[in-house]
């Protein structure tokens, strides 16, 4: 079986911009789950999305933004880009929706902002 | 109330020695406590989980101890390796509560 992966890895952006990041999770999961990861912050929840359907949303302000397709891939996108979101941003699928159960990781995109 | 706190920040072991990370959470609703390691370069990977339903849960030199009446849970590495290096997070998470609450992490290194 396939694992989550996410394109692009690596995304170099200037203020302003804004940016766009692709999940796919594992053949047959319909959650997705996005996080930011920071080495002061660590890593923090953005969204989950289930069956197209945010369930919940992070402590994070309107800039950042996602959606999940029919075949449970997913994007999340940040407008007028801010240093501050240099991160490395993680999706994570799982089987079911809801929290309590496994998750499995995808190696990321790091965003740098310029 | 939801957050999950990790100790210590870092650990150095000597290799064959056991890596002792301590969790705290607060919420009685987490009913899923997962570890993840996480190597430079890679997404987190999820090491071993446990329920609240059990005190102790071993997967070969992994382990989880838990103990629902203190809120509290560990991970202890036993014959530690120098390919254990790693950053290491605790988690919690309920069923319906759409979101898995992570510690600060923990970098580990082991001397060879």
């Amino acid at each position: 079986k396939a694992g989550v992966t996410q394109t692009p890895r690596y995304l170099i952006k200037t203020r302003g911009q804004q940016v766009t990041l692709s999940c796919s999770p594992i053949s047959g999961h319909r959650s997705v789950s996005w996080y930011q990861q920071t080495p002061g912050q660590g890593l923090q929840f953005l969204f989950e999305y289930f069956s197209e359907t945010q369930r919940n949303k992070g402590n994070f302000p309107g800039r950042f933004s996602g959606r999940q397709f029919s075949n449970s891939r997913s994007e999340m996108n940040v407008s007028t880009l801010e240093l501050g979101d240099s991160a490395l941003y993680l999706c994570a699928s799982s089987a079911t929706s809801g929290g309590g159960s496994e998750q499995f990781f995808g190696p990321g995109t790091r965003l740098t902002v310029l | 109330q939801q957050q999950v706190k990790q100790s210590p920040q870092s650990l150095i072991v000597q290799k064959g020695g056991i890596s002792i990370i301590n969790c705290a959470y607060e919420n009685t609703a987490f009913d899923y406590f997962p570890w993840y390691q996480q190597f430079p370069g890679k997404g987190p990977a999820l090491l071993i989980a446990i329920r609240p339903d059990v005190s102790e849960k071993k997967e070969g030199r992994f382990t989880i101890s838990f103990n629902k009446s203190a809120k509290q849970f560990s991970l202890h590495i036993m014959d530690s390796q120098p390919g254990d290096s790693a950053t290491y997070f605790c988690a919690a998470s309920w069923a319906g509560g759409f979101k898995t609450i992570f510690g600060a992490g923990t970098r580990l290194f082991v001397k060879a």
